[in-house]
């Protein structure tokens, strides 16, 4: 079946690394993906990481993925004010073949 | 490079008002098309996907419909709304000929139901 989980909340002060995390269930997926939502905005896509892929750096952020456990995770250095958003991460599976995504996690970076 | 366009951008409509909601794509053909639905700034439901003009499928049952005239646009409707239908609308496209299913969103419609 198909549940991605993520906690809601997350509160980093500037300069900080921000970690924020994923869980799915189905172990069929391809493709795992991370977008964020500023307020009042559609989403943008972060980046994404293949499943036969352990991580994949994209300047700040970096993006590990445990197979075995089901965790993907995304970490934001030097968190920036600029940061603060909605993470939302997603899952393709060829079985669904659609896109399933979490529940968001609210980033909040404080001064 | 491709665009995606989503009008109105925010709509005040009263209990049971029709509502038509257009998402249009540019720079890119044969596009998946997507409407998704966010209430209160959450998670995001699926609420109609298309694979081709005339070809719609229906996540969920609801109040609402939706469209395909044209192969780059996407329309959502409903002939009488209700107030759960406020909410932030989004439309999203991903290209057909790919594995995957990277989906590119709109900037969305912002709908309060009074």
């Amino acid at each position: 079946g198909e549940d991605v989980e993520q906690s809601l909340f997350l509160s980093v002060r500037e300069g900080d690394s921000s970690v924020i995390n994923c869980t799915y269930t189905d172990s069929s997926s391809t493709y795992l993906y991370w977008y964020k939502q500023e307020p009042g905005a559609g989403l943008q896509l972060l980046t994404y990481i293949f499943s036969n892929m352990d991580m994949k750096q994209d300047q700040r952020l970096t993006v590990l993925l445990n197979k075995k456990d089901k965790h993907l995770s995304l970490r934001i250095a030097d968190t920036q004010t600029g940061d603060s958003a909605i993470y939302f991460c997603a899952e393709f599976t060829g079985t669904a073949s659609k896109l399933t995504f979490g529940t968001g996690t609210r980033l909040q970076v404080t001064l | 490079s491709q665009t995606i366009h989503q009008w109105p951008a925010t709509l005040v409509q009263p209990v049971g008002s029709p509502l038509s909601l257009e998402c249009t794509v540019e720079g890119t053909s044969n596009p998946n098309l997507y409407w998704y639905r966010q209430a209160a700034g959450r998670g995001l439901q699926l609420l109609f996907y298309s694979v081709g003009i005339g070809q719609i499928s229906s996540e969920v049952p609801q109040n609402l419909s939706a469209s395909r005239p044209q192969d780059r646009q996407f329309i959502l409707s409903s002939k009488k709304l209700l107030l759960s239908d406020s909410g932030f609308y989004l439309c999203a496209w991903s290209d057909r000929d790919t594995f995957t299913d990277t989906q590119y969103f709109g900037p969305g419609t912002r709908l309060t139901v009074l």
